[in-house]
């Protein structure tokens, strides 16, 4: 069955770029049926809607984060990537990768997470 | 967009029956029936237990159950058991520019 896995640096400081992959495994990347989706999760709060991004390079972003977001898919490595740019403490959080079906808005798959703090 | 509402913790005893509510609004809730929901347990990733307002998915047990009135969605744990205690979270699709919303999260406490 299909795997995510996510994996980056656990420490950035703050005003540079944080970077994350999603390595996905049992399953192609490059299927027409599904968006991949980034959530994640301070520490102690709940889940926030980062984006999506099918493999045709269509994105959505959540307007709160869209001016600091990039993500992009390496069909080669079966791998979905993203970067966020002049990250603050208010970034720290666990950051999952999710599979969403092209037809439906929920997320059926997700990775482990991977932690990610800002500080100096 | 602000998030769904839903009540910060439900609490039942083992075998008992509990419902989490999920409020929202026209333009999301109310408006699709793109209402999911996920447990989540302490240090793990989300799950997926109900989608599109009360499907289940392959593996998920009939204990629980998705329904909705008007802008307000429900998740319904019959045969309350230990391991159901984790948070909850619902979600919607929403035609504000946000796409998508998630619920506060509700923290069931099986007694």
């Amino acid at each position: 069955q299909v795997q995510l896995q996510e994996s980056g640096p656990g420490l950035v400081k703050p005003s540079q770029t944080l970077s994350l992959t999603c390595t996905v495994s049992g399953g192609s990347i490059s299927s027409d049926d599904y968006y991949w989706s980034w959530i994640r999760q301070p520490p102690g709060k709940g889940l926030e809607w980062i984006g999506y991004i099918h493999h045709s390079g269509t994105t959505y972003y959540n307007p709160s984060l869209k001016s600091r977001v990039t993500t992009s898919v390496d069909t080669s490595k079966n791998q979905v990537s993203l970067n966020l740019s002049s990250v603050t403490a208010a970034d720290t959080a666990v950051y999952y990768c999710a599979r969403r079906l092209f037809g439906g808005h929920h997320m059926d798959v997700w990775g482990k997470g991977t932690t990610v703090t800002v500080s100096s | 967009q602000s998030a769904l509402t839903q009540p910060a913790s439900v609490s039942g005893s083992p075998g008992q029956s509990i419902t989490i509510s999920c409020t929202g609004t026209s333009s999301d809730v109310g408006g699709y029936n793109y209402v999911s929901w996920y447990q989540q347990h302490p240090g793990k990733a989300p799950k997926l237990m109900i989608y599109d307002v009360s499907n289940r998915p392959s593996g998920v047990s009939n204990r629980f159950s998705g329904s909705k009135s008007g802008n307000t969605a429900s998740l319904t744990i019959s045969g309350l058991q230990a391991d159901d205690e984790a948070d909850y979270y619902c979600s919607s699709f929403t035609s504000s520019n946000t796409l998508k919303v998630f619920g506060t999260g509700t923290k069931v406490t099986v007694l």
